[in-house]
């Protein structure tokens, strides 16, 4: 079965500062995709940032850039240069066109 | 801007009062999927259509039911709510095989009396 564990339900950052988000996963697929959704309050989720399982190099999108170390099912998000507009739940996935999301972590900006 | 649009945002039902909800997208995707989302958990895949063909979850309760009446638009119905089916709902689509995205609407909150 596939799973997908977020460990930290709460984090807080200072505006301007980096933070990471944990993320680890179990799949038996041998082919799939890792994403970070992003959910603010009352809104819908969008996509932050996808890595393809099969490829080595860590995806970047602007401030938002990933640590897959795919031996240990990890995939962790650094957000540089945190905004106050970044505050929202984020939700790790795992899948191939069927998504199994973590419990999510919420995301405080400190101004 | 093409998009997925759920229709309404907010649905109040009696318990036991058969509801409809409603998703649309403008993305001519032809995966679309309903999750339901309850308050402080991960967004849980109810179905999804790919293309004309309906996919359950195992453990979707047999409560749920889904009409694809075409590419556009997809229905989510719901017998007999319970007070533990008050949920956010969320639709989803992607295209199969283009890198497996799925876009998300901005889900309808139901609320059972």
């Amino acid at each position: 079965a596939q799973t997908v564990t977020q460990s930290q339900p709460e984090m807080s950052v200072q505006e301007a500062e980096t933070v990471t988000l944990s993320c680890t996963y179990d799949t038996s697929e041998s082919d799939y995709y890792l994403f970070w959704y992003k959910q603010p309050p009352s809104r819908q989720m969008i996509l932050v940032i996808r890595q393809e399982a099969y490829k080595q190099q860590n995806a970047t999108e602007n401030r938002f850039s990933v640590n897959f170390q795919k031996a240990a099912k990890s995939f962790s998000l650094k957000i540089s240069d945190s905004q106050l507009g970044d505050a929202a739940m984020y939700f790790c996935g795992s899948g191939t066109y069927k998504y199994i999301f973590g419990t999510g972590t919420r995301l405080k900006v400190l101004a | 801007d093409a998009m997925v649009i759920q229709n309404p945002r907010y649905q109040v039902t009696q318990f036991g009062k058969p509801v409809t909800l409603s998703c649309s997208q403008t993305l001519n995707h032809n995966v679309m999927y309903w999750y339901q989302q309850k308050s402080s958990q991960a967004p849980k895949l109810l179905f999804h259509y790919y293309d004309k063909d309906f996919n359950n979850e195992a453990d979707t309760p047999d409560n749920f039911q889904s009409r694809r009446p075409n590419t556009s638009f997809c229905f989510l119905d719901i017998r007999s709510p319970g007070l533990g089916d008050a949920a956010m709902y969320l639709c989803a689509t992607s295209r199969q095989g283009q890198q497996e995205t799925q876009y998300f609407g901005p889900g309808t909150r139901l609320l059972v009396l």
